[in-house]
């Protein structure tokens, strides 16, 4: 597609749930990034991918956060056991080349809310 | 992490009139870029700013990268109704990593009719 392609779009889990959550990046992008993004709050790193390596993970905030992009594409968030602090916009970015340099594509966002 | 500190949090307006936002921060960047994000959607890049001094246009919006390196500025003249939203600046250290993009915590801009 044109643009990054997030899904779902609206998720509702209760609390202790494992979800997952899709990001397809721009075609072609070899920088992959996911942030959170509290209410009222501008996005907070999470992860960065180049290609399929995790190169940076230090963002996750416990070891319930997982992700993975094994062919260099697509990627996913896992969240396991979920908690309501959790609730929070996921939000996924990519960009050209392999360098990091702020200039990033969002796609919409996965709204998790955990009940 | 580097805090950014962003003002106002909130602008009500009238349209047509003209908005000024700030961003600061207690440590240097490289570079220095403005986002915005409408309701539901994800933060779209709006000018990218990379030399101390730099000002740069894109239409009505006007920002510059401060001399310090340690703030910039946003102006949107002759305000429209589409220009409603949260902007966000965001500052980026290359020494950093991936981590080391830095997003305030946003102006929201209201236009009133």
């Amino acid at each position: 597609g044109a643009g990054v392609s997030q899904s779902p779009r609206y998720k509702v889990a209760k609390r202790g749930q494992d979800v997952a959550l899709r990001c397809d990046p721009i075609s072609g992008h070899v920088s992959l990034f996911w942030y959170q993004q509290a209410l009222g709050q501008g996005p907070e790193f999470l992860t960065y991918f180049q290609n399929e390596a995790q190169l940076d993970k230090s963002g996750l905030p416990s070891d319930r956060f997982f992700a993975e992009r094994p062919e260099g594409s697509v990627s996913t968030l896992k969240i396991q056991r979920t908690q309501q602090e959790d609730s929070a916009v996921y939000l996924c970015a990519s960009s050209t080349g392999t360098g990091v340099t702020g200039e990033l594509f969002f796609g919409e966002g996965s709204r998790l809310t955990v009940l | 992490g580097q805090q950014l500190n962003q003002s106002p949090q909130s602008m009500f307006i009238q349209e047509g009139e003209d908005v000024s936002m700030n961003c600061t921060s207690s440590s240097i960047f490289n570079t220095w870029l403005w986002y915005k994000q409408d309701p539901g959607e994800g933060p779209v890049l709006l000018i990218a700013l990379y030399k101390a001094g730099e000002l740069t246009s894109n239409g009505r919006l006007t920002a510059q990268f401060g001399i310090t390196r340690k703030d910039s500025f946003l102006n949107i003249s002759a305000s429209i109704p589409s220009d409603v939203g949260i902007y966000f600046c965001a500052g980026f250290y290359s020494g950093g990593g991936a981590d080391g993009l830095t997003f305030g915590k946003g102006t929201h801009l209201i236009i009133q009719p």
